[in-house]
Order: structure tokens, then C-alpha cells, then sequence
């Protein structure tokens, strides 16, 4: 089965600064999809940011990017000018090709301003 | 908010006690899933519901039953629950195809076993 893992239990970033949240994920496919969602606290859970495995290009939306490395089974968030809002935990999610979809154990961020 | 609702939003039971979590999503999507949450452990996936028929069930204890009775409604039957199945419970959707789509969650609903 697939696994995702997140090894960050917890991080901190000043505000306005840069920070980089990892993952890997163990798959023997190749067609797949990854995921990084956005749980702040009390509050639902939103999609930051999608991946496909067959693009070589990485997402951005605004201030976040991801680093995929297919090769290595990497899929790092990374969050430019972070801002007081972005505190939250953030999951990693693999979706695999039969839709099923797998999370890592989630990376609380905190945001000091 | 995602467009899916869950209710109630908190529930406290004693072990004696049968309660039901409702989900409902208006988005059209064709699968729904129950997750539990955990504190610093992954979502564990409970169930699966693809066109109302449950297509997955990852072992879950009995004293958990779904029910789905048409595709933008899901339920979540407890009853003698033990203490160690506080946690928060999610409800999700998305369009099962083959293309990435993404699940929306609801709120979830925080459930604390006496």
C-alpha cells in the first residue's frame, strides 16, 4: 500500500519569511496525483495546491510552490512571504490512480510575527 | 466554506449511548468517505460510497455504521463506542473518475466518548 510521510511533526517561520514543509511517499505506480492541504485550527480542511505526476512542471498558486522529485518520491511545500493566516497543520495526500487517496500524520505550522 | 456540512459540529456520548453524524455535500459529487482524525496520527480512511454502494470498509469496527442513502448524503451510526473513538470525524467528497480531483472535507464533528 502507499504511504506518505510527513517528518515535520511541527514548524515555525517569522512573517514575511520562507519556509519549506516536506514529504515522500512510497508508490510503485506512475500515474498519480499529490495534494497539499491547509487545516488551520477549528476550521475545515482546503486544498492548498495539486500535483500530477506527469507534469514535470511544479504547481504554484500565488505564495505557495511544491518541489516534486518524482524520482526520489519527493513533494516539498514551500511558503514564500508567509503571512499570519498560513498557521495551521498541513497535510500531504497521495491519490493514487484508482482514487484512492492516502495523508501523511500533518505538519503543524506556526507563524511568529 | 467547501460545500459540505456535517452535523452535529461537537457530540459527547456516554458508551451506552446511539448517536448518528450526518454529511451532506452540494457539489454533485459522485463518491463520499468518512475519515477519523486523530491527534499526530494520519486521517484514517473509514469508509468509501461511489454512486451510494460502500465500495470500501477499512476494517472498522462494527460499532460504526454507514449509511448512504443517495449520493449528497452520508451517515455515520455509533453505538457502544469505547473512549478511544474520540477524535474528530470528517466527512469528504469528490468526483471518483479518473482525473485528480481533489476531496472537499467538511468541518467535521469533534466526538468525545464518556
Amino acid at each position: 500500500a502507499q504511504t506518505v510521510t510527513q517528518s515535520q511533526p511541527e514548524m515555525s517561520v517569522q512573517e514575511a519569511e520562507t519556509v519549506t514543509l516536506s514529504c515522500t511517499y512510497d508508490t510503485s505506480e506512475s500515474d498519480y496525483y499529490l495534494f497539499w492541504y491547509k487545516q488551520p485550527p477549528s476550521r475545515q480542511m482546503i486544498l492548498v495546491i495539486r500535483q500530477e505526476a506527469y507534469k514535470q512542471q511544479n504547481a504554484t498558486e500565488n505564495r505557495f510552490s511544491v518541489n516534486f522529485q518524482k524520482a526520489a518520491k519527493s513533494f516539498s511545500l514551500k511558503i514564500s512571504d508567509s503571512q499570519l493566516g498560513d498557521a495551521a497543520m498541513y497535510f500531504c495526500a497521495y491519490r493514487s490512480a484508482s482514487a484512492k487517496f492516502y495523508f501523511g500524520s500533518g505538519t503543524k505550522l506556526n507563524v511568529k510575527p | 466554506e467547501t460545500g459540505v456540512t456535517q452535523t452535529p459540529r461537537h457530540l459527547v456520548m456516554g458508551m451506552t449511548n446511539k448517536k448518528s453524524l450526518k454529511c451532506e455535500q452540494h457539489l454533485g459529487h459522485n463518491a463520499m468517505y468518512w475519515y477519523k482524525q486523530s491527534a499526530k496520527k494520519p486521517l484514517e480512511l473509514m469508509f468509501v460510497y461511489n454512486f451510494k454502494e460502500q465500495t470500501e470498509n477499512n476494517s472498522v469496527p462494527s460499532r460504526f455504521s454507514p449509511e448512504c442513502p443517495n449520493s449528497s448524503h452520508l451517515f455515520l451510526h455509533l453505538h457502544t463506542l469505547q473512549p478511544e473513538d474520540s477524535a474528530l470525524y470528517l466527512c469528504a467528497s469528490s468526483f471518483r473518475g479518473t482525473s485528480g480531483n481533489e476531496q472537499f472535507f467538511g468541518p467535521g464533528t469533534r466526538l468525545t466518548v464518556l
